[in-house]
């Protein structure tokens, strides 16, 4: 089955640059999710779209923007990256509803140096 | 605001021996908690879910869970561990009315020593 595809897998940048996530929903998923992870942290809420609509926002910077297109997939945008922004970024998927299962692709590797 | 508590960094178990992962919630409204797994620099892997119904769920790799209302937990566990079953835990909550945000625990790292 076509899992949650995310890309780049690693990427590595310099503080002050400028970095973008893509993220490739499960097909027929209308729900995105962007969460961060921290080196021996939990998974942390960043912003969520529902229809290409932002439908939830939580810890996300303002440096730090998202979107959902037309085709569903979504990117993150990070501009003037710091040190602390180096994480896993999951990229997750459901169909709308809360009690549907969100489902985790295999994250990108964000390092910022 | 929904919150998850994973009241132990780590468990340890012997291969063979039955495992349990603690977990406990707070919502305003009622749950909806879901159990994941992850493997070291891997992505995290949905286990099971409670919805509403039978407080015993039932869900991948042998795991089950319950819930418990008077008790707001939902503990994970397994009859029977296996070195393979070795990763981090994670629970989490969304509440019913609270949108679509889904809050996760801090994680426990099972052990289990052959």
């Amino acid at each position: 089955a076509a899992g949650v595809i995310q890309s780049p897998r690693h990427l590595i940048k310099e503080k002050r640059e400028t970095a973008t996530l893509k993220c490739y929903p499960i097909p027929r998923h209308d729900t995105v999710y962007w969460y961060q992870q921290g080196p021996g942290q939990d998974p942390q809420f960043l912003i969520s779209f529902y229809e290409k609509m932002q439908s939830d926002k939580g810890s996300i910077p303002d440096r730090f923007s998202a979107q959902q297109f037309s085709d569903y997939h979504s990117e993150l945008n990070m501009s003037s990256l710091e040190l602390g922004d180096s994480a896993l970024y999951f990229c997750a998927s459901s169909l709308q509803g809360p009690g549907n299962t969100i489902y985790f692709g295999e994250g990108s590797w964000l390092t910022v140096v | 605001a929904q919150s998850v508590a994973q009241p132990e960094d780590q468990v340890n178990v012997a291969e063979g021996n039955p495992l349990t992962v603690k977990c406990t919630y707070s919502v305003s409204g009622n749950p909806y908690l879901f159990w994941y797994v992850q493997y070291p620099n891997r992505g995290l892997q949905f286990l099971l879910k409670y919805i509403t119904g039978d407080n015993l769920v039932k869900g991948s790799y042998g795991f089950e869970a319950e819930f418990n209302k008077s008790q707001t937990s939902f503990h994970l566990k397994k009859p029977s561990a296996l070195v393979s079953d070795s990763a981090l835990y994670f629970c989490a909550v969304r509440d019913q009315g609270g949108g679509f945000k889904t809050i996760f625990g801090a994680g426990t790292r099972l052990f289990v020593k052959a």
